[in-house]
């Protein structure tokens, strides 16, 4: 497509429940970013992709998240067990390599009552 | 530890010029970005440097000293639709892109 895409747009769900957030990126980009921004912070890096291996996920706050890029296109990330403290916005970006800038999505506001 | 600093907040008036300062410590670099962010909505591209000394776009202009570890945004002719938030970015010899958390700029008439 011709931007990233991120769905849902938004989420609500119950504490302790499964979420899944989707990213398809801009077609050809190989480099892949999942972010959480909480009001009034800067994006918070979470994991990186390239292709379809991450290349960095320091970010991920703990084992109840996870996410994947099988086919080094679409992602997917996974939020086990959520809980209250998890509710953000969750940005994807996209980059078409190491020295180009990354292109975000509208990202998924998730909520966790 | 990877760090990047940038002031919480400025405020500047309309037609005048504003400058923000970011200062990082990273593993490695390859490259600096300033992102512009409007409430509610995804950031947007502004500028990239990767080596030393200003670069210019419009009423933009971004400069980077790498032996400092420093950059500022320079913003020009201010007009009321720049009033958003300006976050800086690093990325690392692996890749990574960083940010800080941002300058919240509010311009004034």
């Amino acid at each position: 497509g011709a931007g990233v895409s991120q769905t849902p747009s938004n989420k609500v769900t119950e504490k302790g429940k499964y979420v899944e957030l989707r990213c398809d990126p801009i077609s050809g980009h190989t480099a892949l970013y999942w972010y959480r921004q909480s009001l009034g912070q800067g994006p918070e890096f979470l994991i990186y992709f390239q292709g379809t291996g991450a290349a960095d996920d320091s970010g991920l706050p703990n084992d109840r998240f996870f996410a994947v890029r099988p086919e080094g296109s679409v992602s997917t990330l996974k939020i086990q067990r959520t809980e209250r403290g998890d509710s953000a916005v969750y940005l994807c970006a996209t980059g078409g390599g190491a020295v180009t800038e990354a292109f975000f999505g509208q990202g998924t506001r998730l909520t966790v009552v | 530890g990877q760090n990047i600093d940038q002031p919480t907040e400025m405020t500047a008036t309309e037609g005048a010029i504003v400058q923000i300062n970011c200062t990082y410590q990273t593993s490695g670099f390859n490259g600096l970005f300033w992102y512009q962010q409007h409430a509610g909505e995804a950031p947007t591209f502004l500028s990239y440097n990767v080596l030393d000394g200003l670069e210019e776009k419009g009423r933009f202009s971004s400069f980077l000293s790498r032996s400092k570890g420093y950059s500022y945004l320079l913003l020009k002719e201010l007009q009321m639709k720049d009033s958003a938030s300006y976050l800086c970015a690093v990325r690392d010899r692996g890749g990574k892109l960083i940010f800080g958390q941002g300058t919240e700029l509010s311009v004034k008439p």
